[in-house]
């Protein structure tokens, strides 16, 4: 039984379009994530929500917005898509919420490609 | 300046030589120190973590950490063709913030 699933695994989509991932957590945990990682590998966190509110929002366009209906789902919704949003975005999700366990456990990772 | 910064290799080791990945951050408030592998295609999971400066050994790893320098390693030793992936170091203040990893390969 995965901890951490997203879907979809792969979106391609033209450029201008909306799209939304959507996460759930089966491990009871409070805190949960959203990264990008670009094709550098780096990974930088967007968004972070504790039990249903938003604690972290990095300088992310407002074209991203994350919404949590409850505490094991997290969902991410981009609108008008542009060829910069082209990467793998990972939900994870943490035990607490100062997260200096350092311990987050990620989701397969979408990947999205925007033409 | 990057937050972490780690050389983006890649690393090119012979099996059963110590691999050794370093890592620098910039913030001296930063607590907690973390690496994670990530293998081609694969989400990254936590393989280390380190807190106070020192060595911390498990199995076939050691983290080191430097507080004064500001500087965290990763020591593999008798390298193994699985550990070819790619290594991101994480510090955490306020959130965990990764660097932009480290390709390791591993020679048979």
């Amino acid at each position: 039984d995965t901890a951490v699933s997203q879907t979809p695994k792969y979106l391609v989509t033209q450029m201008g379009n909306d799209k939304s991932i959507k996460c759930e957590q089966n491990l009871g945990h409070d805190t949960m994530y959203w990264y990008k990682q670009d094709s550098k590998k780096f990974l930088k966190i967007m968004f972070s929500y504790n039990n249903k509110e938003l604690i972290i929002n990095e300088t992310v366009p407002n074209r991203f917005s994350p919404k949590s209906p409850d505490k094991a789902h997290l969902n991410l919704h981009i609108n008008s898509l542009e060829l910069g949003d082209s990467a793998v975005y990972f939900c994870a999700s943490s035990q607490v919420r100062t997260i200096d366990t350092g311990e987050l456990f990620f989701g397969e990772g979408s990947r999205l490609t925007v033409l | 300046q990057k937050e972490v910064e780690q050389n983006s290799g890649p690393l090119s080791v012979p099996e059963g030589a110590i691999a050794s990945l370093n890592c620098t951050y910039s913030d001296r408030v930063s607590q907690s120190f973390f690496w994670y592998r990530q293998y081609s295609g694969k989400s990254p999971e936590l393989i280390m973590s380190i807190y106070s400066n020192g060595d911390k050994e498990d199995g076939r790893f050691t983290a080191q950490l430097n507080k004064a320098s500001q500087y965290v390693s990763l020591l593999i030793r008798d390298s193994q063709p699985s550990d070819s992936a790619t290594y991101l170091c994480a510090v955490t203040n306020e959130k965990l913030t990764f660097g932009t990893g480290t390709r390791l390969t591993i020679i048979p």
